[in-house]
């Protein structure tokens, strides 16, 4: 079993819609939690970023760790066809070790107009 | 420059040949990375280079890969006798020294062995 669980998808969802990406990890010891964002032939580029359990909001991205589940979710309000690309977790025991972080696999998401 | 810049982008070449990755990272950055990203497999971190620090090589996967910063800068990740295995992209990223600091990534090199 990965350290870290994400489901590849692809999710197509039409524009407009509030689309719900997801991981799962085994280690109860990550405290770090991040979302990436890559677009096709890109490198990912740093979406969100959360300490411990609760939710964290910014524009129409918002973040929620759940770690007494060891869940973690992003969701996208009001989604446009610019947010289409592959979306990735990755999280960390410590604060800032971009060397320590497991990844997830990422989830392709296609916005439709 | 704007941004971490990588060459080249894609990169095809046959089994058993050496390769060189570059990487020019953003100007004031001191720390680099370098990560490959395969089919069904997260990103795997490889080395890290820290000012005039030894590099961290605790990721890279074989005594085939190794990588080198010049004068803090640039940095290079050669890949000797390539296998099919090797085929992935190869991503750079830097970022400035301290807790919760961003790594900016670059584009990536493309990389397939036949």
């Amino acid at each position: 079993q990965k350290e870290v669980e994400q489901d590849p998808g692809p999710l197509s969802v039409p524009e407009g819609a509030i689309v719900s990406l997801n991981c799962t990890y085994s280690n109860s010891a990550f405290q770090y939690f991040m979302w990436y964002r890559q677009y096709s032939r890109k490198g990912p580029e740093l979406l969100m970023y959360t300490y411990s359990s609760g939710n964290k909001e910014d524009g129409r991205f918002t973040a929620q760790v759940d770690k007494s589940s060891k869940y973690i979710s992003l969701f996208i309000r009001d989604s446009q066809p610019s947010d289409s690309a592959t979306y990735l977790c990755a999280m960390s025991r410590n604060a800032g070790n971009n060397r320590k972080l497991i990844w997830g696999l990422g989830t392709s998401l296609a916005v439709n107009p | 420059g704007a941004g971490v810049s990588q060459s080249p982008s894609n990169k095809v070449t046959e089994k058993g040949k050496d390769v060189e990755l570059r990487c020019d990272p953003i100007s004031g950055h001191t720390a680099l990375y370098w990560y490959r990203q395969s089919l069904g497999q997260g990103l795997e971190f490889l080395i890290y280079f820290q000012g005039n620090s030894a590099p961290d090589k605790s990721g890279l996967p074989s005594d085939r890969f190794s990588a080198e910063r010049t004068g803090g800068s640039v940095s290079t990740l050669t890949i000797q006798r390539t296998q099919q295995e090797d085929s992935a992209v190869y991503l750079c990223a830097s970022s400035l020294l301290g807790v919760n600091t961003e790594a900016f990534f670059g584009q990536g090199t493309r990389l397939t062995v036949v």
